[in-house]
């Protein structure tokens, strides 16, 4: 089966630090999506993309927060600097867009951020 | 704006006693309703997608049903296994976004 992969699956740093997390999207793809998990608000979605172009970003702190596709194997998500209140999982999922029709979204297994 | 509420946020079955979870939605132009099974440490794995009011999908142990207001996931003789925590998401109008809910944990005790 496909699947989206997350490096790194776990993540540890101090406040200040860049953090940097990635994602390849199923092959074939054309929309990936970032989304955070915390216990209080569950899943949110920060970013997501089509065909590399970023289409949404508004769940994302802009100060702080970036989302890039370099190409379309590798989306990034950037956090700098890192704050404690950043400690969360992070999701990426991917999903194919044909004209109208839905297909279900496909996540990754995560990374676990904490910021100490 | 779109909304999904899950209920109950928690429920304890014994295996084999059978029990439906809960999702209420608000949504401009429904595109779609879906739910996914989520276990400790891993992503969301995706279950069912349903799109009109009176359909129905099954899978294994697992019904989703949809009405205008709200969805069912019913768990017929449940096992250990289906211990998770299901979560409902909708797609409106807004291209691909999906809104979650915060899930039901479900506990299935043998």
């Amino acid at each position: 089966d496909a699947r989206v992969t997350q490096t790194p699956r776990h993540k540890v740093t101090e406040m200040g630090q860049e953090v940097t997390m990635r994602c390849q999207p199923i092959l074939g793809h054309n929309t990936v999506f970032w989304y955070r998990q915390t216990m209080m608000q569950g899943l949110e979605l920060l970013a997501y993309f089509r065909n590399r172009a970023p289409l949404d970003d508004s769940g994302m702190p802009k100060d702080r927060f970036s989302a890039e596709m370099p190409d379309a194997t590798l989306a990034t998500l950037k956090i700098q600097p890192s704050e404690p209140r950043d400690s969360a999982v992070y999701f990426c999922a991917s999903g194919l867009v044909l004209g109208d029709v839905n297909q279900p979204q496909h996540f990754g297994d995560g990374t676990r951020l904490s910021i100490l | 704006e779109d909304q999904v509420t899950q209920s109950p946020e928690a429920l304890r079955l014994q295996e084999g006693e059978s029990s439906s979870l809960n999702c209420s939605y608000t949504v401009s132009g429904l595109r779609g309703l879906f739910w996914y099974r989520q276990d400790p440490g891993k992503g969301p794995e995706f279950l069912f997608t349903l799109y009109s009011a009176g359909e129905e999908k099954e899978k294994e142990r697992l019904k989703a049903t949809l009405t205008k207001k709200e969805s069912f996931l019913h768990i017929t003789a449940p096992k250990p296994e289906d211990s998770a925590t299901y979560l409902c998401a909708v797609r409106g109008t807004g291209f691909q976004k999906l809104v979650f809910g915060t899930g039901t944990r479900l506990l299935v005790s043998p």
